[in-house]
């Protein structure tokens, strides 16, 4: 089954804190791309940021960065110097083509 | 760029009727998908067409549903003999790419309520 998991259906961060929302997946797939997705209250989808599964760098865009074990099938999404706008549902997603999401992490961002 | 357009945000309507929904995609993206997004869910995959060409289709989409791409630019997606199970977010989402998969950007939805 060419699933995605998120352990994690809520987590709290402390503002200016760093936080890590965890993701695993299965495919038999060899060559595909990993996401992160930001989805606020009320409002559109946010690519965060991607991962191409060739390459072994972690991907890293600004506060944003990603620790991937392919192996493992492992793709978490840590989050550095928390700030408030970043309150909302985060969706791991991978995909060739069409992608396959998780049902999300609600995050909380404490003032 | 004025990103992927939806029309309309929401729609009620009653069980039994017919629905349709429009998305615009970024201008210069050749690939289009829709997915369906119910709550506490993350989005499943319904469709994608790369300009007209339809190329995939989920078990998802039933017989009800229909989507088109006529001229490589917009896209419908209509639902027939709406049922209340079809209530969701529909997301259209588009993607530009030259081989191989890339990200895709999405729209603001069309939240769908069959009463």
């Amino acid at each position: 089954a060419q699933t995605v998991t998120q352990s994690q259906p809520e987590m709290s961060v402390q503002e200016a804190e760093t936080v890590t929302l965890s993701c695993t997946y299965d495919t038999s797939e060899s060559d595909y791309y990993l996401f992160w997705y930001k989805q606020p209250p009320s409002r559109q989808m946010i690519l965060v940021i991607r991962q191409e599964a060739y390459k072994q760098q972690n991907a890293t865009e600004n506060r944003f960065s990603v620790n991937f074990q392919k192996a493992a099938k492992s793709f978490s999404l840590k989050i550095s110097d928390s700030q408030l706008g970043d309150a909302a549902m985060y969706f791991c997603a991978w995909g060739a083509n069409n992608l396959f999401f998780g049902t999300g992490t609600r995050l909380t961002v404490i003032p | 760029d004025t990103g992927v357009s939806q029309d309309p945000r929401h729609k009620i309507t009653k069980r039994g009727q017919n629905v349709t929904f429009r998305c615009d995609p970024i201008s210069e993206h050749n690939r289009l998908y829709w997915y369906r997004q119910t709550l506490g869910q993350g989005p499943e995959f319904l469709t994608y067409f790369q300009n007209e060409a339809q190329l995939e289709k989920s078990r998802l989409l039933s017989d009800r549903f229909s989507a088109e791409r006529p001229k490589g630019s917009f896209s419908t997606l209509e639902i027939q003999r709406t049922e209340q199970g079809d209530s969701a977010m529909y997301l259209c989402a588009s993607s530009f790419i030259t081989g191989f998969s890339y990200e895709q950007y999405f729209g603001p939805g069309t939240r769908l309520t069959v009463t």
